[in-house]
C-alpha cells in the first residue's frame, strides 16, 4: 500500500518557471514532511522540510505549501534553474516508534536552458 | 567531512557470492537506517539501528540479508548467495534523536550492487 502518493512523474519546464510538485499522504500519524533532492548515482539530500501545523515554508527558492485538512503538500520551486534538474522525493514521517521514513515514488525534473 | 559515508561505492558480483557494505554515519547520531532504491522508485525502508539495537526490520529484508552496527557506530549490511533481484542501490542514513531536534535523516551516497 502506498501511503505516499507523488505527481508528476516527471516535469519539464523552461529557466525561470515555477515547477510544481505535488504529494498526498494517508496517515494521520505522519508528523514531518521532508523534500529531498537526488542526482544521479548520489544519495537524496534533504532540501526542505515541514511540520503540519504550517502553512507555508520557504527557505531560498524552494517553498512548501501545506494543506492538512486536505492530507496534501506541495513543492514550489522558484526562478528554476538547469541545476535543479534532478528527481524530487517527497517523504512523511510517522510520528511513533522509530520514525519510519515513507517516500514518494519520485518527480524527475529537467529544466531546460 | 561530517557526513555519512558508505563504502564500496559500487560492487558488481556474481549469483550466489556474498557482498558486504559499510556505513559510517555522522559521529553524534544515535540512529541509523538501512534503504533499498531501485530505478525510478523512491528508497524503501529495510532496517534501523538505535545505538547498536536492530529495532525494526522491514518484510523486505530476507533471510539472506544482516545488518550489524557494534558499538553503535559504523554499520555493516551483509547479503548471502546474492540474487540478480538484489541489484539496487542501498542507501544508509543516520540521525539524532533528543529533545528539541527533528530527527531528520541524513544520506549518504549509496552503494550501488549489480549482481550478475
Amino acid at each position: 500500500q502506498q501511503q505516499v502518493k507523488q505527481s508528476p512523474q516527471s516535469l519539464i519546464v523552461q529557466k525561470g518557471g515555477i515547477p510544481i510538485i505535488n504529494c498526498a499522504y494517508e496517515n494521520t500519524a505522519f508528523d514531518y514532511f521532508p523534500w529531498y533532492q537526488q542526482f544521479p548515482g548520489k544519495g537524496p539530500a534533504l532540501l526542505i522540510a515541514i511540520r503540519p501545523d504550517v502553512s507555508e515554508k520557504k527557505e531560498g527558492r524552494f517553498t512548501i505549501s501545506f494543506n492538512k485538512s486536505a492530507k496534501q503538500f506541495s513543492l514550489h520551486i522558484m526562478d528554476s534553474q538547469p541545476g535543479d534538474s534532478a528527481t524530487y522525493f517527497c517523504a512523511a514521517r510517522n510520528s511513533g516508534g522509530y520514525q519510519k521514513v515513507t517516500f514518494g515514488t519520485g518527480t524527475k525534473l529537467q529544466v531546460i536552458p | 567531512d561530517t557526513g555519512v559515508s558508505q563504502n564500496p561505492r559500487h560492487k558488481i558480483t556474481k549469483r550466489g557470492q556474498n557482498v558486504t557494505f559499510r556505513c559510517d554515519p555522522i559521529s553524534e547520531h544515535n540512529r541509523l537506517y538501512w534503504y533499498r532504491q531501485t530505478l525510478g522508485q523512491g528508497p524503501e525502508f529495510l532496517t534501523y539501528f538505535q545505538n547498536e539495537a536492530q529495532l525494526e526490520k522491514s518484510r523486505l529484508l530476507s533471510d539472506r540479508f544482516s545488518a550489524e552496527r557494534p558499538k553503535g557506530s559504523f554499520s555493516t549490511l551483509e547479503i548471502q548467495r546474492t540474487e540478480q533481484g538484489d541489484s539496487a542501490m542501498y542507501l544508509c542514513a543516520s540521525s539524532l534523536m533528543a529533545l528539541r531536534t527533528t530527527g531528520t535523516q541524513y544520506f549518504g551516497p549509496g552503494t550501488r550492487l549489480l549482481v550478475l
